[in-house]
């Protein structure tokens, strides 16, 4: 069970600058989620796919931020012209479609803007 | 809206002794609910889950949930805490619509002490 990788593990980068985070989920996976995890909280739901469509976004997911999905495997997450408030922990989820299945988490990766 | 509601951010206890980590949870809908552990530098980690079958659910490591619809609580408990319990616990609901989207609480950060 190679399990959900998060690359890279840790990036820091200046205010203004573009970041794009990978993740690869379990191979049959066909559900991926990605979370934003600030100190102190509990992860925040930011979008999710369903093989290579994306089917929601939340508010917190300003225009600055991007998610793909291309070919229904691994994902990215692309950050535009970063803010010292973007600093965070992103986490990356994937699960089998049906409500029950359970998430399984990445390491993440952790964001800070300097 | 579904959220859930950690009752405590910081537990403390000594090895050995019983663990209890409280959570409410507010929910228009019969729930699915999960808790999370997050260790350091670690993923998250499903201890165990809730869906509607016995009211009693067991977990990994020895950690037990009961859920409990007129108090509406999902504590969860530990008869004996080992060190390597020291974590960051989450308690979580799905969203009901069939998206496997989960809404985390704040967390409880849970010391053993020796």
């Amino acid at each position: 069970d190679t399990g959900v990788s998060q690359d890279p593990r840790h990036k820091i980068t200046k205010r203004g600058q573009n970041v794009t985070f990978r993740c690869d989920p379990i191979s049959e996976h066909n559900r991926l989620y990605w979370y934003r995890q600030t100190l102190g909280q509990g992860p925040e739901f930011l979008t999710y796919f369903q093989n290579e469509a994306q089917l929601e976004k939340s508010r917190l997911l300003s225009d600055r931020f991007s998610a793909e999905r291309p070919k229904g495997s691994f994902s990215t997450l692309e950050i535009q012209r970063t803010e010292q408030g973007d600093s965070a922990m992103y986490l990356c989820a994937s699960s089998l479609a049906g409500n029950n299945s359970p998430l399984h988490f990445g390491n993440g990766t952790r964001l800070t803007v300097t | 809206a579904q959220s859930v509601t950690q009752l405590d951010s910081h537990v403390s206890v000594s090895e050995g002794t019983p663990v209890l980590l409280r959570c409410n949870y507010s929910s228009s809908y019969s729930p699915s609910l999960f808790w999370y552990v997050q260790h350091p530098n670690k993923g998250l980690q499903l201890l165990l889950k809730y869906t509607s079958a016995a009211t009693l659910v067991k977990g990994i490591n020895g950690f037990e949930a009961e859920f409990k619809k007129s108090e509406t609580s999902f504590h969860l408990t530990k008869p004996s805490a080992h060190m390597s319990d020291a974590a960051e616990y989450f308690c979580v609901v799905s969203d009901p619509a069939n998206t496997g989207k989960l809404i985390f609480g704040q967390g409880t950060t849970l010391q053993v002490k020796p």
